[in-house]
């Protein structure tokens, strides 16, 4: 089975440019979530979606922050205009979701992107 | 909002030797999970619990959900090279469906 893709894996910007970065959860998971994670510490929950619905994004910075999953599948995470304090890993992980019994906690992580703002 | 305090924060052992670590939490959680973090990869999950006082292995690695459901414990026994890494451990609350609450992590350096 294959695991959570996402791309790129590395992106170097300058302070107040665009990015933007691409999940594709495990077949069959339902739910999707970003998180970001400062060299050092634990991953932060940015964004949660259940579907294409958006559960939880009480931590997304909207003002800069944005992200979709349109069609309930991929999902895209945009930073428009980057700061520096947002360099980062960009990591996606994706779970069975609701109502499918027990492990409905159990998040599945992809590899990461490495944002690198300048 | 939540918080999880993870200790220790780096361990240095030599090859063969067991190991122990902790998570405590402010609030009562559901559900724990443990996660090993490879440099430039993802985190992988090694270990989940869902009820108190439970007891889970998965080889060499043994965690529990502490009775108090405040705190759980992970443990490794006969470490190798390969166990090097960070590890974290997240917990999930009853009201947060789904969220997940992460530690700041355990970095595991071995020794050969």
């Amino acid at each position: 089975e294959a695991g959570v893709a996402q791309s790129p894996r590395y992106k170097i910007i300058e302070k107040r440019q665009s990015v933007a970065f691409w999940c594709n959860p495990i077949s069959g998971h339902a739910t999707l979530y970003w998180y970001q994670q400062i060299l050092g510490q634990g991953p932060k929950l940015l964004i949660q979606f259940q579907n294409n619905g958006v559960v939880d994004d009480s931590q997304l910075p909207k003002d800069r922050f944005s992200a979709e999953r349109l069609k309930g599948v991929d999902s895209t995470l945009k930073i428009q205009p980057a700061k520096l304090e947002d360099s980062a890993v960009y990591l996606c992980a994706s779970s069975l979701g609701r109502g499918r019994g027990r492990p409905y906690n159990e998040q599945f992580f992809g590899p990461g992107t490495r944002l690198t703002v300048l | 909002g939540q918080q999880l305090n993870q200790s220790p924060q780096s361990m240095f052992i030599q090859e063969g030797e067991d190991v122990s670590m902790n998570c405590t939490s402010s609030s009562i959680f559901n559900t724990w999970l443990w996660y090993k973090q490879d440099p430039g990869e993802g985190p992988v999950l090694l270990i989940a619990l869902y009820k108190a006082g439970e007891l889970t292995s998965n080889g060499r690695l043994t965690a529990q959900f502490g009775i108090t459901r405040k705190d759980s414990f992970l443990n490794i026994s006969a470490s190798i090279p390969s166990d090097v890494g960070i590890y974290f451990c997240a917990g999930a609350g009853g009201t947060s469906y789904g969220k997940l609450t992460f530690g700041q992590g355990t970095i595991l350096t071995v020794h050969p």
